[in-house]
């Protein structure tokens, strides 16, 4: 069935990169997601890519996505203790059915 | 971002009672979700309507309720709570050309 996985925990320190992985298994995805949630807040859209796409850039985010392997990434640049949250995955497949992953907590060190 | 609000925020309870959670939205968005956070688990969709005569059961529709009063009302009813309903609780909305979701903030919900 449907399945989105990402790992549970990334920790960098303040200034580096980050980059958090993501694997889903529905190959007829339309669109995938990265979302951001804070402590006590929803979650927030970060940004999306088309599944035609390979790439897409927004100031210090990048998203990969590599549809042979349906794998998709999220890396942050010049990381900063405000980008510490649980970051989710999600995929589309078509439809109203958005499946997410069980999130990545990102620690920042300072 | 208030154009997706949700009352109340925090609620404690205790088991057996009648628990509503409203969701109100100003994005004028056709389609709207019901969701549960558990930690470690991501999100679990509950409920979700598509119109205002539309409702459909998710993947954990058991236990709850909803209603659709008007395209910007969704609620979310516990008949009979009980205490692994503890969770927080998101509402989501999106347009159906894209289907992006927009959250809540999140009601977290104590059942004791």
């Amino acid at each position: 069935g449907e399945d989105v996985e990402q790992s549970l925990f990334l920790s960098v320190r303040e200034g580096d990169s980050s980059v958090i992985n993501c694997t889903y298994t529905d190959s007829s995805s339309t669109y995938l997601y990265w979302y951001k949630q804070e402590p006590g807040a929803g979650l927030q859209l970060l940004t999306y890519i088309f599944s035609n796409m390979d790439m897409k850039q927004d100031q210090r985010l990048t998203v990969l996505l590599n549809k042979k392997d349906k794998h998709l990434s999220l890396r942050i640049a010049d990381t900063q203790t405000g980008d510490s949250a649980i970051y989710f995955c999600a995929e589309n497949t078509g439809g109203f059915k958005t499946i997410f992953g069980a999130g990545t907590r990102l620690f920042v060190k300072a | 971002d208030a154009d997706v609000t949700q009352t109340p925020r925090n609620r404690i309870t205790k088991t057996g009672k009648r628990i509503m959670l409203e969701c109100s939205q100003t994005k004028g968005h056709d389609r709207m979700y019901w969701y549960r956070q558990d930690p470690g688990l991501g999100l679990q969709l509950i409920y979700y309507s598509f119109d205002v005569k539309d409702i459909n059961k998710g993947e954990i529709s058991d236990g709850y309720s909803v209603s659709r009063q008007a395209q910007a009302k969704f609620s979310l009813s516990l008949e009979s709570a009980i205490p692994n309903q503890t969770a927080l609780y998101f509402c989501a909305t999106s347009h159906s050309d894209t289907d992006t979701q927009y959250f809540g903030p999140g009601t977290r919900l104590t059942v004791l």
